[in-house]
């Protein structure tokens, strides 16, 4: 079955420094996502992602994050000077129509 | 505001027990309701509900969706210990998800 691959599964960074989350949604999926889930709270819209622009996002996605789709199959979530609260597990998601969401299996993102 | 509420939050049931897990929203440009089972990592798919009425089945889990009334319901009959887990509902609207804080289900022997 079509699966969401998201790369790395676990990292390790220091406050401060700039971190690229990797996604390979499914190949013929339109719609992308991102969305975090800090420990013990409730998963998060982030951004959505269609024709190349965003569609929408939410007042979480401020000026310290951009994502990209830099070539025709990564879908990709750049956080700039982390902080300690954006240690979170991140999803991307994938969606054919806008409709269904097929969720990857998340990087842990911890920051030291 | 777009929101979904879950209820309840957290059930304790024996195997064997039949489950009714609720969901509610108030969300605008409402396209799909979504069921989730997360265990430890990421949201595994369970239904995708568009249309009011129509109840999904899978196995021992089903769930049906009320437009008018906005809400949804998942049902898991006859529990085991491996349904264990947050069942998340989310409310798809026009560009994004917006999730429900979850009910935490734990099936005892």
């Amino acid at each position: 079955e079509p699966e969401v691959t998201q790369t790395p599964s676990h990292q390790v960074t220091q406050m401060g420094q700039e971190v690229i989350l990797r996604c390979v949604p499914i190949s013929n999926h339109l719609y992308f996502y991102w969305y975090r889930q800090i420990l013990g709270q409730k998963v998060e819209f982030l951004v959505s992602f269609y024709n190349n622009e965003i569609s929408e996002k939410s007042e979480i996605f401020d000026d310290q994050f951009s994502v990209e789709r830099p070539d025709g199959s990564n879908f990709t979530l750049k956080i700039r000077s982390t902080k300690l609260e954006d240690s979170a597990m991140y999803f991307c998601a994938s969606s054919e129509q806008g409709i269904g969401y097929t969720f990857g299996s998340g990087t842990r993102l911890t920051v030291v | 505001e777009d929101k979904v509420v879950q209820s309840p939050l957290s059930l304790v049931v024996h195997e064997g027990d039949t489950v009714t897990l609720n969901c509610s929203y108030e969300v605008t440009n409402f396209r799909s309701l979504l069921w989730y089972k997360q265990e430890k990592k990421a949201p595994t798919f369970l239904f995708m509900l568009t249309s009011s009425g129509i109840e999904k089945k899978s196995g021992r889990l089903s769930s049906i969706l009320d437009k008018k009334e906005l809400f949804s319901i998942l049902n898991i009959t006859a529990t085991q210990t491996g349904d264990s887990a947050v069942y998340l509902c989310a409310v798809g609207s026009q560009g994004k998800v917006i999730f429900g804080p979850g009910t935490s289900l734990s099936v005892i022997p």
